[in-house]
């Protein structure tokens, strides 16, 4: 069975500058999640779908960030503008209605 | 709310000798609690999991983990590293019946040779 993709695996931008980051979860899974890993932290939960519907955004910052899942499959994270603050690793993770979430490799992104 | 606290941001030990990871967890209501190891450049795998079942969770790559209630803890164990387990390792939480987790700040595991 194929895992969760993510692309880019690495992005540099300069500050102020516009980042997507795309994902694609195990087939079937329905509900999907991103994660913001910052350097020596573990992962903070920034939003979850089911299919294509927003479960919790709570700790998204909205007024730079934005996440779609259309048609309850891909997945995008968008940041506009980049602040230096927000160098992390993004993930994106799935699940099956369970508690086992499957992680992708991630998305490190550098804002200098 | 739920939370985790590991003790311990690095952790060395020698090929053959015990890993212990410590994870203290607090919690509104009965918790599930969680372990992954991230290789690095990699994303998380899930080790073990404890749903409220038997309080000691076996998991793969011979790690197990002991839920005690009155300790608030969930500590993660192997009786004998090998190289392999070099890795950092994250205790994460949540709440029954909410798959959202909360993750510690992880702890990082070397093995010397």
């Amino acid at each position: 069975e194929a895992g969760v993709a993510q692309s880019p695996r690495y992005k540099i931008i300069e500050k102020r500058q516009s980042v997507a980051f795309w994902c694609n979860p195990i087939s079937g899974h329905a509900t999907l999640y991103w994660y913001q890993q910052i350097l020596g932290q573990g992962p903070k939960l920034l939003i979850q779908f089911q299919n294509n519907g927003v479960v919790d955004d709570s700790q998204l910052p909205k007024d730079r960030f934005s996440a779609e899942r259309l048609k309850g499959v891909d997945s995008t994270l968008k940041i506009q503008p980049a602040k230096l603050e927000d160098s992390a690793v993004y993930l994106c993770a799935s699940s099956l209605s369970s508690y086992e979430q499957y992680f992708g490799p991630g998305t490190r992104l550098t804002v200098t | 709310a739920q939370s985790v606290t590991q003790l311990g941001s690095h952790v060395s030990v020698s090929e053959g000798a015990l890993v212990l990871l410590r994870c203290n967890y607090s919690s509104s209501v009965p918790p599930y609690l969680f372990w992954y190891v991230q290789y690095p450049n990699q994303g998380l795998q899930l080790l073990l999991k404890y749903t409220s079942a038997a309080t000691l969770v076996k998991g793969i790559n011979g790690f197990e983990a002991e839920f005690k209630k009155s300790e608030t803890s969930f500590h993660l164990t192997k009786p004998s590293a090998h190289m392999s387990d070099a890795a950092e390792y994250f205790c994460a939480v949540s709440a029954p019946n909410d798959y959202k987790l909360s993750f510690g700040a992880g702890t990082t595991v070397t093995v010397r040779a």
